[in-house]
């Protein structure tokens, strides 16, 4: 089976940091992924992450931690368009199947 | 090039009544997948198709769930007759190659399905 866990909510300023901690408990790994949601759109892929270590990509950075099943999520210089839920998801076994944690919505304040 | 675009973007009907989503891959995309959110909970893998073949369609909840993929190109998702606990967000998702691992699945922005 697959567990994955994050926080439900995170509130943070404009021009701030926010980072996002995923777990996960699951049968078979191919890498995790960080999808951004808004309100009503599709998801759209952010990171991918297979090997332990820091992604950088712009203002959002991942980590992966494959002996601790953890992940997270960095946004940095954090704007009011970065308000949206998160979405951590780790493809398994199958690897043409993801199984998804419940989402981290982030709202950014002026 | 044009997304994943899925049909209706919202659908409201009564417990008991027939409703079918459809979904357009990105063109050339042989691989599509349908997953499922209902309220609360985390989005679920239902099904994957190769063209019009079903590679696995271990997370369709039960047999009032049909999908089809008739000639390899769009998908429909058939729920008949509708429960209460099928309202949820129906997403599509498609890619070129036959792994979603990476950076190849591209999502549609999801069917709103709510049954009263």
């Amino acid at each position: 089976g697959q567990n994955i866990d994050q926080p439900t909510e995170m509130t943070a300023t404009e021009g701030a940091i926010v980072q996002i901690n995923c777990t996960y408990q699951t049968s078979g790994f191919n890498g995790l992924f960080w999808y951004q949601q808004h309100a009503g759109e599709a998801p759209t892929f952010l990171s991918y992450n297979v090997l332990d270590g820091l992604e950088e990509k712009g203002r959002f950075s991942s980590f992966l931690s494959r002996s601790k099943g953890y992940s997270y999520l960095l946004l940095k210089e954090l704007q009011m368009k970065d308000s949206a839920s998160y979405l951590c998801a780790v493809g398994g076994s199958n690897d043409y199947k993801l199984s998804f944690g419940a989402g981290t919505t982030v709202t950014v304040r002026a | 090039e044009a997304g994943v675009t899925q049909f209706p973007s919202h659908s409201v009907i009564e417990k008991g009544q027939t409703v079918t989503l459809r979904c357009d891959p990105i063109s050339g995309h042989d691989n599509l997948y349908w997953y499922r959110r209902v309220m609360g909970k985390e989005i679920k893998f239902l099904l994957h198709f190769v063209k019009e073949s079903k590679q696995d369609e271990s997370g369709m909840p039960n047999n009032r769930f049909l999908a089809e993929r008739t000639g390899g190109t769009y998908s429909t998702l058939k729920v008949q007759p509708a429960e209460l606990e099928d309202s949820g967000v129906y997403f599509c998702a498609s890619s070129r190659t036959n792994r979603v691992v990476g950076t190849e699945a591209f999502f549609g922005q999801g069917t709103r399905l709510t049954v009263v």
